[in-house]
């Protein structure tokens, strides 16, 4: 078990340009999670997938983000046409999502940065 | 729907003195609650949580935590801090998976930054 992984760690990017950041859950979890954290804010949630199933999206979630979780595996996480708003950590998290208790084990969070 | 709020933003405090940080919430239902604890540029590592059972729940690194049904709290301490707690700490609540339609998503604080001087 190696842990929550996440790929790039750092990305600089210029308004306008997409971005596509890549979670790993641990390897037996089943639910998956993407939160936003902003300077001074703690983590927000995003989205979350049961499998490959995403059955959840906040409103944080506009029309130009998009996840998914192929094969119910890794997830990735992909920005279009970003803005310096987007700017942030995005926190993955994933749990077996036991009946009722869900302790969730987050990756090191990639941080975006917008020029 | 769940809220956190962290009192204090910041808290300073000398190494070896005694610190307490606040968290307060609020919930129509029951909840789960957590402390999690980041170090710059780091993901979220789990400090303790709060299930069932006793208000009273330790966690790592000497740290623990009361849950307060009546005054809707979880307030965080440590009897002696080191130089290493240095971090930002959040509270954070959820409710039971499929409880009042709760997904198990995390509702954090705002956190507070523990900064501790020798």
């Amino acid at each position: 078990d190696t842990g929550v992984s996440q790929d790039p760690r750092h990305k600089i990017t210029k308004r306008g340009q997409n971005v596509t950041f890549r979670c790993d859950p641990i390897s037996e979890h089943n639910r998956l999670y993407w939160y936003r954290q902003t300077l001074g804010q703690g983590p927000e949630f995003l989205t979350y997938f049961q499998n490959e199933a995403q059955l959840e999206k906040s409103r944080l979630l506009s029309d130009r983000f998009s996840a998914e979780r192929p094969k119910g595996s890794f997830s990735t996480l992909e920005i279009q046409r970003t803005e310096q708003g987007d700017s942030a950590m995005y926190l993955c998290a994933s749990s077996l999502g036991r009946p009722s208790y869900n302790e969730q084990f987050f990756g090191p969070g990639t941080r975006l940065t917008v020029l | 729907a769940q809220s956190v709020t962290q009192l204090d933003s910041q808290v300073p405090v000398f190494e070896e003195a005694p610190v307490e940080l606040r968290c307060n919430y609020s919930s129509s239902v029951s909840v789960y609650l957590f402390w999690y604890v980041q170090y710059p540029n780091q993901g979220l590592q789990l400090l303790l949580k709060y299930l069932s059972g006793s208000t009273l729940v330790k966690g790592i690194n000497g740290f623990e935590a009361e849950f307060n049904k009546s005054q809707t709290s979880f307030h965080l301490r440590k009897p002696s801090v080191h130089i290493s707690d240095t971090a930002e700490y959040f509270c954070a609540v959820t409710a039971p998976l499929g409880y009042g339609g709760s997904q198990g998503n995390l509702i954090f604080g705002k956190g507070t930054k523990l900064s501790v001087k020798p």
